[in-house]
């Protein structure tokens, strides 16, 4: 089946440095791409929808200038933390559908998720 | 985007059938069904999807009544390896974000 990537799995960082996650596709292609966040024991949210070519759109109340998301080619995504605080420390988990489908209501896949530290 | 409800959490028991039923009142003519599973510190996994009526996979089985506003997840046989959240979503076009409500933990004991 398709398979989403993620990495790292997990990153620690010093509060006020930068971090970067990658989000592969690797037997599809994804014109758009989704960023969520979790907390403990918390459902997932969505951050923002990263689209291929053209600015990622955010949800209300994110941040796009901390959350930077490139999503420079069709297999790849890349949620940039900036000036990383201790209260960005969470769960980020990307997603994908295959964009070779031209109907509604087909599976989305989902990376294995990066562990965010910030000390 | 239509919202959906479901139970905070059930317990069972291995070998027994779970059920797990989902509101989701305003859901659209275009509108799926569709359930996933996550477990802890692991990306959600797909488990099945359905418009209308019966669907079943080699995992589960979806019941969805004519009225679609509701629909029901069945897992046969359960294992303690099924201990996991199971999120209830409705999806619309390919494309279309995927909102996560709250799911349901679903605990398996021996």
């Amino acid at each position: 089946g398709a398979v989403v990537s993620q990495h790292p799995s997990w990153v620690i960082c010093k509060s006020g440095t930068s971090v970067k996650i990658e989000c592969r596709s690797l037997d599809f292609q994804a014109t758009t791409m989704f960023w969520y966040r979790q907390f403990p024991k918390q459902s997932l949210m969505l951050m923002a929808t990263s689209n291929e070519g053209s600015k990622a759109t955010y949800e209300q109340g994110v941040e796009k200038d901390k959350f930077l998301i490139n999503h420079a080619s069709l297999t790849l995504s890349t949620l940039t933390v900036t000036s990383a605080h201790p209260e960005d420390s969470s769960f980020y988990i990307c997603s994908a559908r295959d964009s070779g489908y031209g109907t509604g209501g087909i599976e989305a896949f989902f990376g294995q998720g990066t562990r965010l530290t910030v000390v | 985007l239509a919202k959906t409800t479901q139970p905070i959490s059930m317990d069972s028991y291995e070998g027994q059938e779970v059920n797990i039923t989902c509101s989701h009142n305003n859901i659209a003519t275009n509108d799926y069904i569709t359930w996933y599973q996550q477990f802890p510190s692991q990306g959600p996994r797909f488990i099945i999807q359905g418009y209308k009526t019966k669907v079943t996979n080699e995992v589960a089985s979806l019941f969805i009544p004519a009225d679609r506003k509701s629909s029901t997840l069945s897992l046969p046989r359960v294992s303690l390896s099924d201990t996991a959240v199971y999120y209830c979503l409705v999806v619309g076009a390919a494309g279309n974000k995927l909102t996560f409500g709250g799911g349901t933990r679903v605990l398996v004991k021996p």
